[in-house]
């Protein structure tokens, strides 16, 4: 049984350019949450996917976007980087029905330089 | 304003002692709570959850609740060097439908 995965592991990138990282979520999940983590600091809510769409957002500005699949996979894309934006970013995978039981992906470190 | 707050650390406990770790949230966070654990480059795993007042265990791990508090607790028992990590407390908001993180406590465990 898979678990959730992500893609690319790491990626250097330079502001102002635009990335997408990948997300499968755990077999038999439907729904994929996003987060932000900063060195140092716990993860931060992006925004959640269910039925493609998205269904909940934190507080990040619209250079933030996702998209999820019929496949449940899920997709991030985040515009004009900044330097701010390194971070690790994590995918959760849960069942809408459950309350907060999520798994993480092993994330993608970004780098932005 | 902080919604979950938890003691940096580190804490340090010599091999097979308890660690305890603490956690209080805001009242605007749900009724469900999560611990993770996280190794340093890793992503987090969870490794408790726990809905109601009182204690749940699993294993060598220990959860407690106390919402009048608001205030959740993890002890792990007869703790291994294996178990030196970042602990992640994490409330389940049920408005925003996303757990809300502190910024964890760092357990070092001597051998």
């Amino acid at each position: 049984d898979a678990g959730v995965t992500q893609s690319p592991t790491h990626l250097i990138k330079t502001r102002g350019q635009q990335v997408t990282l990948r997300c499968s979520p755990k077999s038999g999940h439907d729904t994929v949450s996003w987060y932000q983590q900063a060195l140092g600091q716990g993860p931060q809510f992006i925004f959640q996917y269910y039925e493609e769409e998205e269904r909940q957002r934190g507080n990040f500005p619209d250079r933030f976007s996702g998209h999820q699949f019929p496949n449940y996979s899920s997709e991030l894309n985040v515009n004009a980087l900044l330097l701010g934006d390194s971070a690790l970013y994590l995918c959760a995978s849960s069942l809408i029905s459950g309350e907060g039981e999520q798994y993480f992906g092993p994330g993608t470190r970004l780098t932005v330089t | 304003q902080k919604e979950v707050e938890q003691n940096s650390g580190p804490l340090s406990v010599p091999e097979g002692a308890i660690a305890s770790l603490n956690c209080t949230y805001s009242d605007r966070v749900s009724q469900s709570f999560f611990w993770y654990r996280q190794y340093s480059g890793k992503s987090p795993e969870l490794i408790m959850s726990i809905y109601s007042n009182g204690d749940k265990e699993d294993g060598r791990f220990t959860a407690q609740l106390n919402k009048a508090s608001q205030y959740v607790s993890l002890l792990i028992r007869d703790s291994q060097p294996s178990d030196s990590a970042t602990y992640l407390c994490a409330p389940w908001d049920t408005g925003r439908r996303a757990l809300t993180f502190g910024s964890g406590t760092r357990l070092q465990v001597q051998p």
